[in-house]
């Protein structure tokens, strides 16, 4: 069955980087875009942008732009979201989640990442 | 990109209907009829209930059921079950390969 694995809790100062990873099986890797979605605590669902594994083209929203990097290494199935300059405002439950036609079929167990001194 | 507005909070007895709103605008719902829909428990990721407006993924209940209308897209639970309460979120595809999700309902079975 598909898969997505995230490690479970990051930890970071304010000003460091971060990079999640999510790592794809049960499925053709390069059949499916992955995208990444945030949650802050009691919040709602934000859409943060997509990688596709056949040509490595990525997209971000707005608000990260210069922020984020997405990446994916084929070898491994394995897909990463990169944020800098973090914030405390940047604490947040981080999903990957597999793009089938247009919409989200399946999900990570989720990342949390704390940001704090 | 501004999230799309729903209700913060609906409620409705057991085996009745409840609607939940998603509106957008024209450059979002209004542009695409590529709404998607998530139900998400607490502490657990979303689960995709409805894709491009009113298909259901396999295994999905046909008690669920989405449809659109100019910048609003909707989303139908019949026969209300206590297992319906929990979160809801719609999203919309908004053009160069871009989405923006709604900002969520609270559904409560009373």
């Amino acid at each position: 069955q598909v898969q997505l694995v995230q490690p479970g809790t990051e930890v970071r100062k304010p000003g460091a980087s971060v990079k999640v990873s999510c790592k794809t099986s049960g499925y053709t890797f390069i059949s499916n875009d992955i995208n990444w979605v945030r949650q802050a605590p009691g919040q709602g669902l934000e859409w943060m942008g997509w990688t596709s594994p056949s040509s490595g083209f990525t997209g971000y929203a707005q608000k990260f732009q210069g922020r984020v990097t997405m990446a994916k290494n084929t070898s491994i199935s394995t897909f990463y979201m990169e944020l800098s300059s973090l914030r405390s405002e940047d604490t947040a439950v981080y999903y990957c989640a597999r793009r089938f036609r247009y919409g989200f079929d399946s999900w990570g167990q989720g990342t949390l990442l704390i940001v704090s001194s | 990109q501004s999230a799309l507005t729903q209700p913060a909070s609906m409620s409705g007895s057991p085996g009745q209907s409840i609607t939940i709103s998603c509106t957008g605008t024209n450059s979002d719902v209004g542009s695409y009829n590529l709404v998607s829909w998530y139900q998400q428990n607490p502490g657990k990721a979303p689960k995709l209930i409805i894709y491009e407006v009113n298909e259901r993924p396999s295994g999905v209940s046909n008690r669920f059921s989405g449809s659109k209308s100019g910048n609003t897209a909707s989303l139908t639970i019949s026969g209300l079950q206590a297992e319906d309460e929990t979160d809801y979120y719609c999203c919309s595809y908004a053009g160069d390969k871009t989405y923006v999700f709604g900002t969520g309902t609270k559904v409560t079975v009373l």
